[in-house]
């Protein structure tokens, strides 16, 4: 069982159509990123929410972390065909130094 | 300034051999983790090293290993490699020994074991 628990595995959308992916676990982490990565590639770090009830913002992105520091969720707005990829959340736990991954969330963005 | 660089990028082995993947993190940063990628376990933290030591590991076999060296380039090694050894192995670098902030990913090295 994982530790951070991410639905759906997979999304299939139309361009323009807006996604969002959940990261939900029953630990409490002290940090939660979220990597978006490319076949054959590293992932790359999209964004850091720390503190319960953050909501970050880059661009069409929108990033909450839960009140509890439990749970997370990734909002795209008018999803593009360039924002196909597996989106993966990431703990920290405290004192920790170590991510503990969900199991990603595989997004297609059909043109 | 340049990212975290892996090498080799891909590899194929036979089972029995043994395998050292590097990696030169970002300059400046003396933390370097490792993980591996498997389509059926996902991401999984190996170990993580900070000038020079081994500080967390996770739960693998003793086959795996890993150093740092002085300039906080990173090697891993597996032994005895096994064909469910097959996924892309990650290292991720940061300059800050705490906390949970900062990593940097490189490209990963794609372990083929026949």
């Amino acid at each position: 069982t994982q530790l951070l628990e991410q639905s759906p595995q997979f999304l299939s959308i139309q361009e323009g159509e807006n996604l969002t992916v959940y990261c939900n676990s029953s630990s409490v982490f002290s940090s939660l990123q979220w990597y978006r990565q490319e076949p054959g590639e590293g992932p790359v770090l999209l964004v850091t929410v720390v503190t319960g009830g953050e909501v970050k913002k880059l661009k069409r992105l929108t990033f909450q972390f839960g009140d509890a520091r439990k749970d997370s969720s990734l909002h795209i707005t008018a999803a593009q065909p360039g924002d196909t990829g597996l989106y993966l959340c990431a703990g920290v736990k405290a004192a920790g130094n170590k991510l503990t991954f969900g199991g990603g969330t595989r997004v297609l963005v059909k043109p | 300034k340049a990212g975290v660089t892996q090498t080799p990028r891909y590899l194929i082995k036979t089972r029995g051999q043994q395998v050292t993947l590097s990696c030169s993190p970002i300059s400046g940063h003396r933390s370097v983790s490792w993980y591996q990628q498997t389509p059926g376990q996902g991401l999984q933290f190996l170990f993580e090293y900070f000038s020079e030591t081994q500080r967390n590991k996770g739960n693998f076999p003793g086959r795996f290993s890993g150093r740092q060296f002085s300039n906080s380039r990173s090697e891993m090694n597996v032994s005895t490699l096994e064909l469910g050894d097959s996924a892309l192995y990650l290292c991720a670098s940061r300059f800050s020994g705490t906390g949970g902030y900062g990593y940097t990913f490189g490209s990963g090295t794609r372990l083929t074991v026949v």
